[in-house]
């Protein structure tokens, strides 16, 4: 079993949709709980951080961790056409210099 | 402006031919970090430096070589490329080792044929 599994997409949403991305983790000492934002032709870029479970909520954007499920999502509101990108969650465990990347999911949002 | 420059951006090279790649950043970060990205395989870490004369080998490391002799500056060095280097490039940095944050810059796109 891979340590992070993203499925790759491609998901392609009409402007408006609410959509959820996902990621499934095997390493239960991750404690903190990233998703990064990939624009065509560019380096990734943090969105969101996490740390251990809980949700957090950054204006359209949501990212929850649960941790007894090994699972993470992020929920994109009221999704708009700029918000195509590639989305990478990624992950580490606390005290390590080491992030684990997913493989990440490529989001089209329609006009 | 606050940022991690790569340069070339594009490099299309023949086998063999030693090559390197520059990474610069102006934010004084310690930690310093070279991942290449594939089709199916993501992100993966090739070298990293948490200071100064401070590097470990990553998840994919051989075929590269690294050096850190300034703060600011962590080159990718390809002494023999092969095809199977063909990728995109991207050098990252963050603040400090243990940082769950890192900048990356733009991406360096290289063929090797």
């Amino acid at each position: 079993q891979k340590e992070v599994e993203q499925d790759p997409g491609p998901l392609s949403v009409p402007e408006g949709a609410i959509v959820s991305l996902n990621c499934t983790y095997s390493n239960s000492a991750f404690q903190y709980f990233m998703w990064y934002r990939q624009y065509s032709r560019k380096g990734p870029e943090l969105l969101m951080y996490t740390y251990s479970s809980g949700n957090k909520e950054d204006g359209r954007f949501t990212a929850q961790v649960d941790k007894s499920s090994k699972y993470i999502s992020l929920f994109i509101r009221d999704s708009q056409p700029s918000d195509s990108a590639t989305y990478l969650c990624a992950m580490k465990e606390g005290g390590s210099e080491k992030l684990v990347f997913g493989k990440g999911t490529k989001l089209t949002v329609n006009p | 402006e606050a940022q991690v420059t790569q340069n070339p951006r594009y490099l299309i090279t023949v086998t063999g031919k030693k090559l390197t790649v520059t990474c610069s950043q102006n934010m004084n970060h310690e930690y310093m970090s070279w991942y290449r990205q594939d089709p199916g395989l993501g992100l993966r870490q090739i070298y990293y430096s948490m200071n100064v004369e401070v590097t470990d080998k990553g998840d994919v490391p051989e075929g590269y070589k690294v050096s850190r002799k300034e703060k600011r500056n962590f080159p990718l060095i390809l002494e023999s490329p092969s095809p199977n280097q063909t990728s995109l490039y991207f050098c990252a940095s963050s603040p400090m080792t243990h940082s769950y944050e890192q900048y990356f810059g733009p991406g360096t796109r290289l063929t090797v044929t």
